[in-house]
């Protein structure tokens, strides 16, 4: 059964470096998500992507973050300038091109900032 | 305003109990989805189930079941029979159309399961 898998599973960094953090979506998916869970919270919604843009993005995702689909299986999210807020689960997503299809998580990285 | 709420942080029960986890979501949309999905202590997030808004029949699956009721915004999750393996943060989503349909998930806080043998 195709699957969400995201690379590297833990990452640990240093306050002020940038992070790369990589997914490979199911193949023949058409929307891709990022969220975040801070140890012990709920899960939050950090951006979508569809069509090679983003679609919707909240406010935790701000000039700090960026994503990108540099070829057609990868899907990255990158933190510009960590910072020790940042440390979190990332969890990538992806779903079908069906209205409200179900999303498809990978297993997540585990980013810790020191 | 989108918001799913699940009141109980955590739940104890022995092994065998029947537990139920509720779930209460807000919404102005007419279409939407509620998601369950299981965060076992592994830490992966499994999809259990997916409902729209259209189709109020309650669902089984297994030890699982589900009750889906509109009129109190409500879309509980039965565990019937409970096992040690049950034990994890169960989250709540909710997904809306809308006009921009990005499909994003609102989760809610989630409620720790705990099934002691």
């Amino acid at each position: 059964e195709p699957e969400v898998t995201q690379t590297p599973s833990h990452q640990v960094t240093q306050m002020g470096q940038e992070v790369i953090l990589r997914c490979v979506p199911i193949s023949n998916h058409l929307y891709f998500y990022w969220y975040r869970q801070i140890l012990g919270q709920k899960v939050e919604f950090l951006v979508s992507f569809y069509n090679n843009e983003i679609s919707e993005k909240s406010e935790i995702f701000d000039d700090q973050f960026s994503v990108e689909r540099p070829d057609g299986s990868n899907f990255t999210l990158k933190i510009r300038s960590t910072k020790l807020e940042d440390s979190a689960m990332y969890f990538c997503a992806s779903r079908k091109g069906d209205l409200l299809g179900t999303q498809y998580f990978g297993p997540g990285t585990r980013l810790l900032v020191l | 305003a989108q918001k799913v709420t699940q009141a109980q942080t955590e739940i104890s029960v022995v092994e065998k109990e029947d537990v139920t986890l509720d779930c209460v979501y807000e919404t102005r949309d007419t279409t939407y989805y509620l998601f369950w999905y299981k965060q076992p202590p592994s830490g992966e997030l499994v999809f259990l189930i997916r409902r729209n808004s259209f189709d109020e029949q309650n669902e089984i699956s297994g030890r699982y079941s589900w009750n889906f009721q509109k009129s109190t915004s409500s879309f509980n999750f039965t565990i019937t029979a409970s096992q040690v393996v049950d034990s994890a943060v169960y989250f709540c989503a909710l997904s809306e159309a809308g006009s921009s349909n990005t499909g994003k998930l609102i989760f809610g806080q989630g409620t720790t399961l705990q099934v002691k043998p």
